[in-house]
């Protein structure tokens, strides 16, 4: 059974880089039939995509974080990372990392989520 | 603002059914790609209900169905149980924006 667990600082101070980590059991990442997301949820809002690796290490970022966000893949510890650079309080919410599976029908979903993790950005 | 609009909220006795309606345009859901639907219960992640418009994965109840018309998609739940009172997020590609997108969810309260 696949799990997704996020980890890192509940708190980031103004102007700092938010780093996240997401660790993946009972499944690689390097697996070509994944890519792996990350996904935010300000208090009380609705969803934000953020960005996706995938199993060869490429990239692709949503428009509205595109300048700030860097994700990044770790085979080795079988995790994959999110560092989001300049922070304010608009990026305070629950940051969560989710798998993308292609689907029967051959597109993609976010089949298996972690839990969520809270980050503050607060001085 | 969200690339794909959902109603705030939407509500239903229990045995009723409601649906859910999510908005798009000719480079989302227009565009031929494909609707996913979310539920998100109260303090926990959000789970896949539907994709490819109107398919469920293994584990999801058939009260819950999918559709998908033009620029638009519905998510219908029949037979409305209190364990359905939850957020429901739609989400599908934009190749405008060449994202994911979600739409801005929508409150269901059984009544």
């Amino acid at each position: 059974q696949v799990q997704l667990q996020e980890s890192g600082p509940g708190l980031v101070k103004p102007s700092q880089t938010l780093s996240l980590t997401c660790t993946v059991s009972g499944g690689s990442i390097s697996s070509g039939s994944y890519y792996w997301s990350w996904i935010r949820q300000p208090a009380g809002k609705g969803l934000e995509w953020i960005g996706r690796i995938y199993p060869s290490g490429s990239t692709n970022y949503g428009p509205s974080l595109k300048s700030r966000v860097t994700i990044s893949g770790d085979t080795s510890k079988n995790q994959f990372s999110l560092e989001l650079s300049s922070v304010t309080a608009a990026d305070t919410a629950v940051y969560y990392c989710a798998r993308c599976l292609q689907m029967p029908s051959g597109t993609y979903a976010f089949d298996i989520w972690g839990q969520g993790t809270m980050v503050t950005v607060s001085s | 603002q969200s690339v794909l609009t959902q109603s705030p909220s939407v509500s239903g006795a229990p045995g009723q059914r409601v649906t859910i309606s999510c908005t798009g345009s000719s480079s989302n859901i227009g565009a031929g790609y494909d609707v996913k639907w979310y539920q998100q219960l109260p303090g926990t992640a959000p789970k896949l209900l539907i994709y490819g418009n109107t398919n469920r994965p293994s584990g999801v109840a058939d009260r819950f169905s999918g559709s998908k018309s033009g620029t638009s998609a519905s998510l219908a739940i029949s037979g409305l149980q209190g364990e359905d009172e939850a957020d429901y997020y739609c989400q599908s590609y934009d190749s405008g924006l060449n994202a994911w997108v979600f739409g801005g969810g929508t409150k269901l309260t059984v009544l």
